[in-house]
This record gives structure tokens, C-alpha cells and sequence, in this order.
């Protein structure tokens, strides 16, 4: 499979604890988005990077969450001390830069970790 | 920044009939709007997109139309079957910026 992967797809942990989610993005993708998915809602933005450089953090990204892509391939999202708020899914997507202008280019998302805490 | 709203949130038809899916966005520079599905447990794949130089885009039994004039664009699925029954998501974007996404409409295909 070539796709987007994440790891873990599930995971509960105990209000307090630590987590830290796996994105491998499309080989040759240089875009990572992470989004958080809630019931019922959208997927919404949390950063973004261009290769290694984290370009984009949403005002939704409290400081307890961070993220980073090392060498510009994978990418994990940690969150320390984790609240009952923080439970829902956890997408990555990766896409093309595609040619330089004002041009987007379709995002390619991975299957998302579900995140429980109780 | 951009806001986009999707309705309805949600929408039932019967197996044949046409569906129907619109979106509104803000920011008139947006440029890309893009069409996902998602399927319940799976992840959002895209069904179709649009560019704002074009008004309409077909593919088989998908179609999506884009008035730029009135910021909004929508999503029509003829022949609907029961296997198009998903959640769908708008978003618009323009250029590398962040898309924003609609909240999603459940459509449900009764056989």
C-alpha cells in the first residue's frame, strides 16, 4: 500500500497522559496536514509542513500539542497531558506541491488514529 | 480567513433519485474545491474537484458546478445507490494555503 498510513489507528489512554501519533506520507509528497475530526464536523486544520519546516499552526493547537517532521518524511503529533476534549480522530494527509503559483493540489489523507481518553 | 458552510447536514433519498449537496465560501480568491467522501470508518477520499476557471465538471454520475459570482458551488449525484451513501465534505483553497472544510452532509440511499 502507497498510500498514507498513520499508526496507532486506535488508542486509549487515561486523562493526563502522554500520547504520540505516526504519519508516513506519500513518498514523494512534501505537503503533511494534521487535522483533528470530531462526530459530525469537518476535519479541522491543525499544522501543516513543507518538508521540515512546520509553515502553519492552527489557533486550535494549544501548547500542550506539537509536532514534527524530522527529515522531512514522517511526521508524529504528541499531546501531553491529555483531557477528556482531546478524544476524536487524528488525520494526516500529504499532497504535491505541484508547480509554483496559486495552484492546490488534491489531499491524500491516511485512515486516522482515534484517540479515547478516559 | 475562509469560512465555508455545507448543507444540508443531512440528506435522504431513494436508490435512483438525484442528490443534491451545496456550499457557500467567503473569500473570493479561493480557487480550488474539492469534493470528498467518507465513508463511515474510513478515510476521506476525494470524488471530484473543480478549478475556478471552469463552471461545471462531470464524471460518470458526479458533477459539481462552481458560481463564482456567488461563492458557492455544489455537488450532484444522479442514479444514486445505496453504496453512495457516506458522508461528504466541501473545502475551498487557494494556492498553498490551509483548505477549509465544510461540516459534512450524511447522505443516506434507501434501497
Amino acid at each position: 500500500d502507497t498510500g498514507v498510513s498513520q499508526n496507532p489507528r486506535h488508542k486509549i489512554t487515561k486523562r493526563g497522559q502522554n500520547v504520540t501519533f505516526r504519519c508516513d506520507p506519500i513518498s514523494e509528497h512534501n505537503r503533511l496536514y494534521w487535522y483533528r475530526q470530531t462526530l459530525g464536523q469537518g476535519p479541522e486544520f491543525l499544522t501543516y509542513f513543507q518538508n521540515e519546516a512546520q509553515l502553519e499552526k492552527s489557533r486550535l493547537l494549544s501548547d500542550r500539542f506539537s509536532a514534527e517532521r524530522p527529515k522531512g518524511s514522517f511526521s508524529t503529533l504528541e499531546i501531553q497531558r491529555t483531557e477528556q476534549g482531546d478524544s476524536a480522530m487524528y488525520l494526516c494527509a500529504s499532497s504535491t506541491p505541484g508547480l509554483a503559483g496559486d495552484i492546490s493540489y488534491e489531499q491524500y489523507f491516511g485512515p486516522g488514529t482515534r484517540l479515547t481518553v478516559t | 480567513g475562509e469560512n465555508v458552510e455545507q448543507h444540508p447536514s443531512t440528506l435522504s433519498v431513494q436508490e435512483g433519485d438525484s442528490a443534491v449537496i451545496k456550499c457557500t465560501y467567503s473569500d473570493s480568491a479561493s480557487n480550488y474545491f474539492p469534493w470528498y467522501k467518507q465513508e463511515l470508518g474510513k478515510r476521506p477520499q476525494l470524488i471530484i474537484d473543480i478549478r475556478s476557471n471552469v463552471g461545471e465538471k462531470k464524471d460518470q454520475r458526479i458533477a459539481v458546478t462552481l458560481n463564482k459570482t456567488a461563492k458557492h458551488f455544489s455537488l450532484h449525484i444522479t442514479e444514486t445507490q445505496p453504496e453512495d451513501s457516506a458522508v461528504y465534505f466541501c473545502a475551498a483553497s487557494r494556492g498553498s494555503y490551509i483548505p477549509t472544510f465544510g461540516r459534512g452532509t450524511s447522505l443516506i440511499v434507501h434501497p
